[in-house]
């Protein structure tokens, strides 16, 4: 398996403030994707982000709110913007290896908007 | 549209207890992959298990296994002789063609001293 790692940790931020997560693998991954975990929910999925092109973003989520950059294979940023207390959340990437059918997940990012 | 049940929301057992926890899912692929993982009190999502949906053959690792039937579309998991370290949210998940993962709601497993 590959190691991935998400900046930062967690963080407390004021609303209508902007954050962005990043999340490196230390692998080259052709796929890469942004989940969200609301307090005590499961986990649903952003956005896919993909090398080269657009992120592609699930029903409920738009690219200004939460805009995603995937320069190259091993790296990824999630923004979540003009936050509100309702982004309070655990944001994770997740890879899936190309030669596996795993997918892994970062340690996360827990965000608190006040 | 796939969607994964996980009807327990919550299970408490005592530890050395064998536990199995449900996981139902729903598709209409033929092709198909069910993991399981697992979410501690840190946060961090850990992998614990990939099945395809042509091999059925049950899997044991260590005090856990698991119980594929695409017959009743279940994929359930069990931890023999639970100990107070596999308290955790376990998530049941389904991913098709498309890449994306689709998780159940979760169970909350305790498992007190």
């Amino acid at each position: 398996s590959a190691v991935i790692s998400q900046k930062p940790s967690r963080d407390i931020c004021q609303r209508g403030t902007s954050l962005t997560i990043q999340c490196q693998v230390d692998s080259q991954v052709t796929m890469m994707f942004w989940y969200r975990q609301q307090p005590g929910q499961s986990l649903t999925l952003i956005a896919t982000a993909n090398q080269g092109s657009e992120a592609t973003y699930e029903s409920g989520f738009v690219i200004d709110k939460f805009p995603i950059s995937r320069p190259n294979l091993t790296f990824s940023t999630l923004t979540v913007s003009n936050m509100s207390p309702e982004d309070s959340s655990i944001y994770l990437c997740s890879f899936r290896l190309a030669d596996t059918y795993e997918q892994y997940f970062g340690p996360g990012t827990r965000l608190t908007v006040t | 549209a796939q969607k994964v049940t996980q009807a327990q929301t919550e299970i408490s057992v005592v530890e050395k207890e064998d536990v199995t926890l449900d996981c139902v899912y729903e598709t209409r692929d033929t092709t198909y992959y069910l993991f399981w993982y697992k979410q501690p009190p840190s946060g961090e999502l850990v992998f614990l298990i990939r099945r395809n949906s042509f091999d059925e053959q049950n899997e044991i690792s260590g005090r856990y296994s698991w119980n594929f039937q695409k017959s009743t579309s279940s994929f359930n998991f069990t931890i023999t002789a639970s100990q107070v370290v596999d308290s955790a949210v376990y998530f049941c998940a389904l991913r098709v063609w498309s890449e994306k993962l689709v998780f159940g709601k979760g169970t909350k497993l305790t498992v007190n001293p």
